[in-house]
């Protein structure tokens, strides 16, 4: 999962294997969830979001799950493809349009 | 295409200069983030604007500067002040209402 610090946590799959990459949020009180894509030198790409009063949400070969007791978000990516290959973080919103970010995952597909 | 766009993509400079980095967008959003990206460690906010005329410091605002004269168009000033300024630097925009946060692709900036 994520952690602050110099090195990001890496996860190496086979291609279609599923993948879960984990992410602790720090705020109780943030009600919104994002989980997005970075490839290398590129901007991040939105993949999948969820509210705070959701436990669950769904969309194509991923999904989002969101535990408020431990304050946990994960992403679960289905028959994991090469071009998964990237660093995910997640993001919570803490307050009106501020965003707090992970520092991120790097997910790497073995063909 | 609607979308954001950030220019360059690469930027040199000496140091003690100012540089200013573009991000135009075409989605009518009203508001606007400049963030920061270093290596380990997650995105941190700069400034960000909720509507023409009004910006706000984010965490890191030091040795930064920004305008928003128009809807369209939020540039960021990396001034001399700023210690450390080599970074990859990303602009994001979202309406007021759905808060998802689209992205540019970046301006990586290296100052020596």
């Amino acid at each position: 999962g994520e952690s602050v610090g110099l090195h990001l946590p890496t996860l190496s799959v086979q291609e279609g294997d599923n993948s879960i990459i984990n992410c602790a949020y720090s705020n109780s009180a943030s009600d919104y969830f994002i989980w997005y894509k970075q490839e290398s030198g590129k901007g991040p790409q939105f993949i999948i979001d969820i509210r705070s009063n959701m436990d669950k949400r769904q969309g194509q070969r991923v999904t989002v799950l969101l535990n408020k007791t431990v304050k946990h978000l994960s992403l679960q990516i289905a028959a994991t493809q090469p071009g998964d290959s990237a660093v995910y973080f997640c993001a919570e919103r803490v307050t009106g349009n501020q965003f707090y970010f992970g520092t991120g995952t790097s997910l790497t597909v073995i063909p | 295409d609607g979308g954001i766009t950030q220019s360059p993509k690469y930027l040199f400079r000496k140091e003690g200069q100012n540089v200013t980095l573009s991000c135009e967008q075409n989605l009518n959003h009203d508001a606007m983030y400049w963030y920061r990206q270093d290596p380990g460690q997650g995105l941190r906010l700069i400034y960000y604007s909720q509507i023409v005329n009004d910006f706000q410091k984010g965490d890191i605002a030091e040795g930064y500067s920004v305008s928003r004269e128009k809807k369209e168009s939020f540039p960021l000033t990396v001034t001399s002040a700023q210690k450390n300024p080599t970074a990859f630097y990303l602009c994001a925009s979202s309406t007021r209402d759905i808060h998802e946060q689209y992205f540019g692709p970046g301006t990586r900036l290296t100052v020596t």
